[in-house]
């Protein structure tokens, strides 16, 4: 079976741009999680969708912002880019929230 | 954001030796998770752990939660190449806002020498 999948694998855009990152979960999840990791950290929480509903939100600007799909996929959106952003952005699901997560191999977004 | 105090930030050692990491917080978690993350990828699951004081194991992966539920450490036997990467120690609390969130830690960078 396909592990979550993650598209595309790196972005490079400059600042002020608009960015979309596109996560499919593993078949059958219902949940998914986006983090941000910066070069030498752990990953920091940004969203929780299960069930195409906003469950749990990381300490991100409004910049930041999510959905999920019928279908289980989400997106996560970006705007008005800032160099600070610039990090590997990851997705990972799970079957119900309360199950271990498992991750996808992320997006590097580069921001110039 | 927050983040989960692990240590030893990193280590070098030598094939065959045994290693020992551990995390701890100021507050409690519910599950504690070990995940090993290698240039490129992302994070991959290790050993989940569900309830104070469990100890489990995977293959030469053995890892505790601690009684107190703010604490877990992770040891790998017999070390082999292979095993080179950063773990990562995670908790999760379930209920309220952080319902679902993983915490993580800043990480152990692990150097194996043949």
């Amino acid at each position: 079976d396909a592990g979550v999948t993650q598209s595309p694998t790196h972005l490079i855009k400059t600042r002020g741009q608009h960015v979309t990152l596109r996560c499919s979960p593993i078949s059958g999840h219902k949940s998914v999680s986006w983090y941000q990791q910066v070069l030498g950290q752990g990953p920091q929480f940004i969203f929780q969708y299960y069930e195409k509903e906003e469950r749990g939100r990381g300490n991100f600007p409004d910049r930041f912002s999510a959905r999920q799909f019928p279908n289980y996929s989400s997106e996560l959106n970006v705007n008005a880019l800032l160099l600070g952003d610039s990090a590997l952005y990851l997705c990972a699901s799970n079957e119900q929230v309360n199950q271990p997560q498992h991750f996808g191999d992320g997006t590097r977004l580069s921001i110039l | 954001g927050q983040q989960l105090n692990q240590s030893p930030q990193s280590m070098f050692i030598q094939e065959g030796e045994d290693v020992s990491m551990n995390c701890t917080s100021s507050s409690i978690f519910n599950t504690w998770l070990w995940y090993k993350q290698e240039p490129g990828e992302g994070p991959v699951l290790l050993i989940a752990l569900y309830k104070a004081g469990e100890l489990t194991s995977n293959g030469r992966l053995t890892a505790q939660f601690g009684i107190t539920r703010k604490d877990s450490f992770l040891n790998i036997s017999a070390s082999i190449p292979s095993d080179v990467g950063i773990y990562f120690c995670a908790g999760q609390l379930l209920g309220g806002t952080s319902y679902g969130k993983l915490t993580f830690g800043q990480g152990t960078i692990l150097t194996v020498h043949p």
